[in-house]
């Protein structure tokens, strides 16, 4: 089936970094979600981008399905922001596979 | 918009006993999923259901059972529950198989 890795796997920044947290997909795929697990454990959607660049506020997103990888952009990163960061693929007619996440802590 | 509910938040249980995590949506959404989460396996899915009385299973199915009289809701029954399905249950909905996601609160398990 379809691998997905993320990286970096931990990511520490100071209130107001940047930063670009990545995912490789093995295969060709037909959607990509991102999703935000905050510290309380929801999943939050962030964005749905098979292809193409979005951006919503501070966060935007880029895949470059040809290339087999998407990025998610944080800018002026905010204490709210931490917790962990999943990509997750679906590969023409499987079900969503998801990456083992970005595990990211914003410090104040 | 109550959107997609998950109850109980969290259970507590004892090896061998029969537990159901409820899943209800109100978006009329045709697909719904339930996932585990655990870690260092991330989120897996355990069965699926693409519309009423339609359920398929997906990676981690063993030991699950799932039904979908209504559209809105999708539980999941642990028959006779172990310590290894001790997790946090996540269930989702989307409009179709790679429509977008959404996910519920979570419902965390204890199985002692």
């Amino acid at each position: 089936g379809i691998q997905v890795e993320q990286s970096p796997p931990d990511l520490i920044l100071q209130e107001g970094a940047n930063s670009t947290l990545r995912c490789n997909f093995s295969d060709s795929v037909n959607n990509l979600q991102w999703f935000h697990q905050n510290p309380w454990g929801q999943l939050i959607n962030l964005f749905y981008i098979p292809s193409g660049t979005k951006q919503n506020g501070r966060l935007s997103a880029t895949t470059v399905a040809t290339e087999r990888y998407s990025l998610l952009y944080i800018s002026s990163s905010q204490t709210t922001d931490s917790g962990v960061y999943f990509c997750a693929v679906d590969n023409y007619g499987q079900n969503f596979v998801f990456g083992p996440g970005t595990r990211l802590s914003v410090l104040p | 918009d109550a959107g997609i509910t998950q109850s109980p938040r969290y259970k507590i249980t004892e090896t061998g006993r029969q537990v159901t995590l409820m899943c209800h949506q109100t978006w009329s959404h045709s697909y719904m999923f339930w996932y585990r989460q655990d870690l260092g396996h991330g989120l897996r899915l355990i069965y699926y259901s693409a519309a009423a009385d339609i359920t398929d299973k997906g990676e981690v199915p063993d030991g699950y059972v799932v039904s979908r009289s209504k559209t809105e809701n999708f539980p999941l029954t642990l028959e006779s529950a172990t310590r290894s399905q001790t997790s946090v249950y996540f269930c989702a909905s989307s409009t179709g198989r790679a429509g977008e996601l959404f996910f519920g609160e979570g419902s965390r398990l204890t199985v002692l």
